[in-house]
């Protein structure tokens, strides 16, 4: 079975320019996070949906920073206008809802913001 | 509330040497505890989880964990550490709706 998907899995840009970044969950499951890691905070937690539904986007850093899942096999993170701040890598993860669980991490994208 | 809480952001040990990494967790209900490892520049994988049933978890590569209830504990042990252990390791706790994450420990094996 194919796991988390992300894509680009690198991405080099401009401050300034718009970042989007795209996450495929694993087929079925019901919920699904986008974490921030850096050196700095470690793991941090921005947003998560349960049926598409977001659920607590109190991690998300400020309005510049923004998250859609239209489908249960689709979610963008977007980042508009990015900063150098902001470089980071961010994980997509998913899971089925409840507490016995497994989360599944994607590979990661490494944004770098110049 | 939940929390996790690792203690030593940073461990070595030599090759062949026990490795212990420590985790002490606060949860307001029945805890589901989770270890994951990060490799450099990889995704974190699951290494073991702890639902209900047997305290002493055993999960891949190696590696179990223990839970102990009275001292809100979830250690990660591997009795002979090996290079390819090397990697960072989290701890974390689902309270049915989100994961919690410790912040990690990163894993050096002295060869």
């Amino acid at each position: 079975d194919a796991g988390v998907i992300q894509s680009p899995r690198h991405e080099v840009t401009e401050m300034g320019q718009e970042v989007t970044l795209r996450c495929k969950p694993i087929s079925g499951h019901n919920s699904l996070f986008w974490y921030r890691q850096t050196m700095m905070r470690g793991l941090e937690l921005l947003i998560y949906f349960n049926n598409n539904v977001p659920i607590d986007d109190s991690g998300m850093p400020e309005d510049r920073f923004s998250a859609k899942m239209p489908n249960a096999s689709f979610s963008t993170l977007k980042i508009q206008p990015s900063e150098p701040r902001d470089s980071a890598v961010y994980f997509c993860a998913s899971s089925l809802r409840g507490a016995l669980n497994t989360i599944y991490f994607g590979e990661g994208s490494w944004l770098t913001v110049v | 509330a939940q929390s996790v809480t690792q203690l030593g952001s940073h461990v070595s040990v030599s090759e062949g040497a026990l490795v212990l990494l420590r985790c002490n967790y606060s949860s307001s209900v029945p805890p589901y505890l989770f270890w994951y490892v990060q490799y450099p520049n990889q995704g974190l994988q699951l290494l073991l989880k702890y639902t209900t049933g047997a305290t002493l978890v055993k999960g891949i590569n190696g590696f179990e964990a223990e839970f102990k209830k009275s001292e809100t504990s979830f250690h990660l042990t591997k009795p002979s550490a090996h290079m390819s252990d090397a990697a960072e390791y989290f701890c974390a706790v689902n309270n049915g709706n989100q994961f919690y994450f410790g912040t990690g420990t990163s894993l050096t094996v002295i060869p």
